[in-house]
């Protein structure tokens, strides 16, 4: 069964430095999401991309964040000068179409867990 | 504004008895809604949605939920509980014009004690 699939795993950074998480969709999928879980908490959104640029972004990607799709199969997320409050478990997400083409759920990945120190 | 709640941040039940996870959702519109369920560790594991037609939907291990649009509610339900079915469980909205994105609610720990 297709997945969808993140590295690292687990990341440990200092403070101020960049990080790039990867993902890699479910292949013929079109919109893809980041989202992100403090520590157990709520998982809260951060972006959604579709034909290669940001269909929504919420408060929390501010100018530190960036999302790419640098080639046909995979999606990162970058945070450019990391701070202890980015310190969580990050997930992406895709789903093959949009709201009213597609009534399927979001498939997640396992997520990425950045520690920031 | 479009918002999901969970108004318990646990739930505790013994094993064998019937389980509920109460959720509630705000929005004008009709919501496509979901639950998703977490494990110690791992990724959000999708258990069922509801979409459109009848408002029982059956999901994944057992599980259950009941669509009520005069209370707004989208609980989910399972007759049996398992030890295993401890868990984090996580309702979800996808509202119309929110470009496809998930709102999730706070999250319930579910402990199911033998």
């Amino acid at each position: 069964e297709p997945e969808v699939t993140q590295t690292p795993s687990h990341q440990v950074t200092q403070m101020g430095q960049e990080v790039i998480l990867r993902c890699v969709p479910i292949s013929n999928h079109l919109y893809f999401y980041w989202y992100r879980q403090i520590l157990g908490q709520k998982v809260e959104f951060l972006v959604s991309f579709y034909n290669n640029e940001i269909s929504e972004k919420s408060e929390i990607f501010d100018d530190q964040f960036s999302v790419e799709r640098p080639d046909g199969s995979n999606f990162t997320l970058k945070i450019r000068s990391t701070k202890l409050e980015d310190s969580a478990m990050y997930f992406c997400a895709s789903t093959p179409g949009g709201r009213e083409k597609n009534t399927g759920e979001l498939f997640f990945g396992e997520g990425s867990r950045l520690t920031v120190l | 504004a479009q918002s999901v709640a969970q108004p318990e941040d646990q739930v505790n039940v013994a094993e064998g008895n019937p389980l509920t996870v109460k959720c509630t959702y705000s929005v004008s519109g009709n919501p496509y809604l979901f639950w998703y369920v977490q494990y110690p560790n791992r990724g959000l594991q999708f258990l069922l949605k509801y979409i459109t037609g009848d408002n029982l939907v059956k999901g994944s291990y057992g599980f259950e939920a009941e669509f009520n649009k005069s209370q707004t509610s989208f609980h989910l339900k399972k007759p049996s509980a398992l030890v295993s079915d401890s868990a984090l469980y996580f309702c979800a909205g996808m509202f119309s014009g929110g470009y496809n994105k998930l709102i999730f609610g706070a999250g319930t720990r579910l402990a199911v004690h033998p």
